[in-house]
Formats: structure tokens, sequence, C-alpha cells
């Protein structure tokens, strides 16, 4: 256990639904990164956040795709009209701005079924 | 030609032998570098960093980066079949919050 929360766990929905998932980061880190990986892939960086400023999108963020950080603490990631493609493990990262390393700890990862 | 590439395997080693994981990148100017365990269903637990030219030792991993040849590899001595998972190799930029993960490379050890 890194100190990294995600919820839910596994999320099971209908395409065309919208969907939440929330990352808990380790409570002293300021850099928050969301990743998406599907099976056989590494993680994609989606994108990140240093306190509550989100700093970086990737481009494979559609217009779908909704990232929060209001107070710089958690965060949510919000997927509207959700694809069948949008099926992956979704995973929250989090790192310390003071650490020369930047070394990301990994969350337990959501998995997202869209039916 | 992908930033970050690794052979898929699978890579099948007897208990007790050394692994030899490799890793290319193409962006030249990467300074950090990581490798991450991951367990089927699991998501990435961090191994391994290394930053500078040379060998990095930390019990039985061995992580060697030659940034010369944008080349980093990991070493499993005394394999153990609970080391059978997948390696994911990952490259950091210079703005030091990006990171690309290659696609990994599956292990197998076999007792």
């Amino acid at each position: 256990d890194t100190g990294v929360s995600q919820d839910p766990r596994h999320k099971i929905t209908k395409r065309g639904q919208n969907v939440t998932f929330r990352c808990d980061p380790i409570s002293e880190h300021n850099r928050l990164y969301w990743y998406r990986q599907t099976l056989g892939q590494g993680p994609e960086f989606l994108t990140y956040f240093q306190n509550e400023a989100q700093l970086e999108k990737s481009r494979l963020l559609s217009d779908r795709f909704s990232a929060e950080r209001p107070k710089g603490s958690f965060s949510t990631l919000e997927i509207q009209r959700t694809e069948q493609g949008d099926s992956a493990m979704y995973l929250c990262a989090s790192s310390l701005v003071g650490d020369p390393t930047n070394t990301q700890y990994f969350g337990p990862g959501t998995r997202l079924t869209v039916l | 030609q992908k930033e970050v590439e690794q052979n898929s395997g699978p890579l099948s080693v007897p208990e007790g032998a050394i692994a030899s994981l490799n890793c290319t990148y193409s962006d030249r100017v990467s300074q950090s570098f990581f490798w991450y365990r991951q367990y089927s269903g699991k998501s990435p637990e961090l191994i391994m960093s290394i930053y500078s030219n040379g060998d990095k030792e930390d019990g039985r991993f061995t992580a060697q980066l030659n940034k010369a040849s944008q080349y980093v590899s990991l070493l499993i001595r005394d394999s153990q079949p609970s080391d059978s998972a997948t390696y994911l190799c990952a490259v950091q930029g210079a703005g030091g919050f990006k990171t690309i993960f290659g696609a990994g490379t599956r292990l197998f050890v076999k007792a």
C-alpha cells in the first residue's frame, strides 16, 4: 500500500453513461497524475496537477474527459458519454515537488468496464 | 518509433537464474528512469530508479543506465517464482512530470 487511494476499485457502466473516479494522493504530495492502462500496454499519461493547477493534458484526453483537483488535495476524473473504448484501468499517482527524483507512487487503480 | 521500447516477452528463466530486462528510449534529454513491477490486475509498484550512467544495486536488483546508447536495463539475481510479473520501464523528461512507460516485459520464473 503506497498511501494513494482510489475509489471505486471497479466500475461497470453502460455506454453513454457518465462516470466519476476519485483519487486521494499521499497527504504531503502536491503533484498528482492520471494514467490510463489497457491490456498489454503500459500506463498512458492523461493529465497532471501541481497543487490545484492542471499543468498538462494529453491529447488522449478528449473533450469527454475532465479532471479536477479543487483544493489541491484529492482529484476527480470524469468521463462523460462513456464508450466501449474507454474500458481500461485508470491509475492515479502522486509525487512530491521537493523530491529531486520525482518518483511517482501509484494507487490501486479503478477498473472501468463499459458495456 | 515508440518513445520507450521493451521486448514484450515472455521471458522465461529457471528459479535461481539471473533475469535480464532491457529498455531503450528515444528522447535524448530524458533524465530519470524507473523500473516498476506489475502483477496481473494490480497497479505498478516501484522497484528502482536511476539517474546517472552506470549501475545501481538494491538487494537482488541492479539497474544499469547508458545515456549515450539510450539504454536502461534491470537485472534480477536469484530469480524467484514470486518475481513472475510484468516489468515496466518508465522514462521521465527534463520537465520532471511527464513519464512515458514502455509496454512492459512479462517475466516467468519457473520453479
